[in-house]
Formats: structure tokens, C-alpha cells, sequence
């Protein structure tokens, strides 16, 4: 039984570029939830997809946008990178009936430079 | 800001003897859970105890919640140097977003 899977592992991008960051749910989870998590803090929500919509979004800018596609799997986006969007990138899947009782990806590291 | 605060900030204790670490958060939740992190990799889930729970058990690990005050603990008993790592609790409030906390970092010493 596979888990969540993310990539790629390390990405490394100058400012002003743009990124995208893939996740593939753990088999039979319908809804992806996205964090940013800076070194030394605890992770922080951006957005939670379930049926191909964004349902619930936290305090980030519109330059992070994202997507589900029908197999359940996400995308996160960042445009128009900046120093301060350096941080490790973990999706979280879980089922919608589940008391959102999540469980992580091993996290996408972003370093801009 | 973050729903939820761990204290202390850092734990070292040595190999068998216990940790506990504390999780304080502002406003009414669904269920809180509890969450181990190896040197900035992915989060492994430990455990999850509803609003109307007030203690729940998982191997060495003992979670309990006290919605009067906010609060919850994690206890880990007779701690391994393997048990060295990040512990984060996180509150559901139910709309579709976790909150965490900046964690407790704990250290075993073997």
C-alpha cells in the first residue's frame, strides 16, 4: 500500500522564477492538503483540495495557487518566487470522512536563491 | 498566528526515562492530533483523540486532553535515543484546516 509520495525531492530556483511541486495521495485518500514549513517552525496550512476544488485556504498570497486532477493527486504552484518562499513543501492526504486524520509525504525541499 | 503552542521548546532527557511535552490552543476543536518529525522530513502520524475524549493510548505513547483548559500532553515512557525528534501537536476546528504548532524538539541521549 503505497503512501503519500511527493516530488521532486530538492528544488532549487532563482527569484522571480515559478515552480511546481507534485503529490500523489496514499491509495484511497480523496483530499490533499498543502503546508509550508520554515526551518526551526511548525508547518503552516496553504490550501486543502477535495473534488478537484480548492475548499478551504490559509493566509498565502494568490502567487500559490493549485490543483487536483481526478486521480486525486495535486499540484502546488508558486509564482513570482521570492528568498522568503525557501522552506520544505509537504502535502498531507486524507479521506474526507476521517476527522481529517492526515498522513504526510516526505516534503518537497525549496531553496531560492 | 498558530492555533497551537508546545511547551517546552526543547527536551533532553537520557535513554528509559520519560518525556512529556504539552500543547496549549485558543479556541474550540474537533479532535487534536500529535505528530513526529525525523530531522525536517515528512510527518508521521501518532495519534488522534477526539474533542469528546479525554485520554487515549497508543504503545509507550499516552495523549491526553483536557478541553477546559485548552490543553493536551504527550507522554513518552522508558524513551529510546530513536525516539529523538520534532513533536507537533495539531487542532482541527472542522473546517478543513490543521493548525500545528512550532514543536517540541526532543533529544534522547543513549
Amino acid at each position: 500500500d503505497a503512501g503519500v509520495t511527493q516530488s521532486p525531492t530538492h528544488l532549487i530556483k532563482t527569484r522571480g522564477q515559478q515552480v511546481t511541486l507534485r503529490c500523489s495521495p496514499k491509495s484511497g485518500h480523496d483530499t490533499v492538503s498543502w503546508y509550508q514549513q520554515a526551518l526551526g517552525q511548525g508547518p503552516q496550512f496553504i490550501f486543502q483540495y477535495y473534488e478537484e476544488e480548492e475548499r478551504q485556504r490559509g493566509n498565502f498570497p494568490d502567487r500559490f495557487s493549485g490543483h487536483q486532477f481526478p486521480n486525486y493527486s495535486s499540484e502546488l504552484n508558486v509564482n513570482a518566487l521570492l528568498l522568503g518562499d525557501s522552506a520544505l513543501y509537504l502535502c498531507a492526504s486524507s479521506l474526507a470522512t476521517s476527522d481529517n486524520e492526515q498522513f504526510f509525504g516526505p516534503g518537497t525541499r525549496l531553496t531560492v536563491l | 498566528s498558530q492555533q497551537g503552542e508546545e511547551d517546552p521548546q526543547a527536551l533532553s532527557i537520557q535513554e528509559g526515562e520519560n518525556a512529556t511535552m504539552n500543547c496549549s490552543y485558543k479556541t474550540s476543536i474537533n479532535n487534536l492530533q500529535w505528530y513526529r518529525q525525523n530531522s525536517g522530513r515528512g510527518l508521521v502520524h501518532l495519534i488522534l483523540i477526539r474533542s469528546n475524549e479525554r485520554e487515549k493510548h497508543s504503545g509507550r505513547l499516552r495523549v491526553t486532553l483536557d478541553t477546559s483548559k485548552k490543553s493536551s500532553s504527550l507522554l513518552i515512557t522508558a524513551s529510546r535515543a530513536a525516539d529523538t525528534a520534532s513533536y507537533f501537536c495539531a487542532s482541527y476546528t472542522g473546517g478543513f484546516k490543521t493548525i500545528f504548532g512550532a514543536g517540541t524538539r526532543l533529544f534522547v541521549k543513549a
